[in-house]
């Protein structure tokens, strides 16, 4: 069973294109994360959130949203996309509550705008 | 920002003893040493973490100095599939979030 699962896999798009990015965990953990990696592989978070509640917000621009529909699902989606948006964006989540020990990590989503 | 220092690349022969150092020399007392990994085209994977004593794990041995400035991670017998980037993180236990740095690029040669 996988622990973290994202969809799509692989996402090629138009500029200016709206899409979703989807989430998953199936560990029972409290906190979901999105982290973006650049084309430099510079792994950097967006967000957090916490019991579906918002708690990290990383100076991400307006036309990227989260939605938390319940503590095991955490999606993003991102309005007018721009070419500076390729890149493979990884889901994540821990047990804040007993100390965050381990992130487990999804497999990514390669997003490509053209 | 990342709070650590680690070599931009490393090699090491299939079937000996990685060691990949850490420097941390910042770190607080109430921050763990955590090293993760990111093998191509995956996504992270914890590897161990530690707060003041040597860990040792199915994956990897962690040696934390004791003045907890620099540690090194140790993967006893390197093999090619451990061929990956690997990431020295310090992280409080009340901090809400994971810094990547750079990390280290390890290459097992065969």
């Amino acid at each position: 069973d996988t622990a973290v699962s994202q969809t799509p896999k692989y996402l090629v798009t138009q500029m200016g294109n709206d899409k979703s990015i989807k989430c998953e965990q199936n560990l029972g953990h409290d906190t979901m994360y999105w982290y973006k990696q650049d084309s430099k592989k510079f792994l950097k978070i967006m967000f957090s959130y916490n019991n579906k509640e918002l708690i990290i917000n990383e100076t991400v621009p307006n036309r990227f949203s989260p939605k938390s529909p319940d503590k095991a699902h955490l999606n993003l989606h991102i309005n007018s996309l721009e070419l500076g948006d390729s890149a493979v964006y990884f889901c994540a989540s821990s047990q804040v509550s007993t100390g965050g020990i381990g992130y487990t990590f999804g497999s990514g989503t390669r997003l490509t705008v053209v | 920002d990342a709070k650590t220092t680690q070599p931009t690349s490393m090699d090491c022969a299939e079937g000996r003893a990685a060691n990949l150092p850490c420097n941390h020399s910042t770190i607080s007392g109430n921050e763990y040493v955590y090293w993760y990994r990111q093998i191509h085209s995956q996504g992270p994977q914890y590897i161990i973490h530690g707060l003041k004593n040597n860990e040792t794990n199915e994956m990897a041995s962690l040696i934390i100095t004791e003045d907890r400035k620099s540690s090194t991670l140790i993967l006893p017998h390197a093999t090619l599939r451990d061929t990956a980037v690997y990431y020295c993180i310090v992280k409080g236990s009340g901090d809400d979030k994971i810094i990547f740095g750079k990390g280290t690029r390890l290459h097992i040669l065969p």
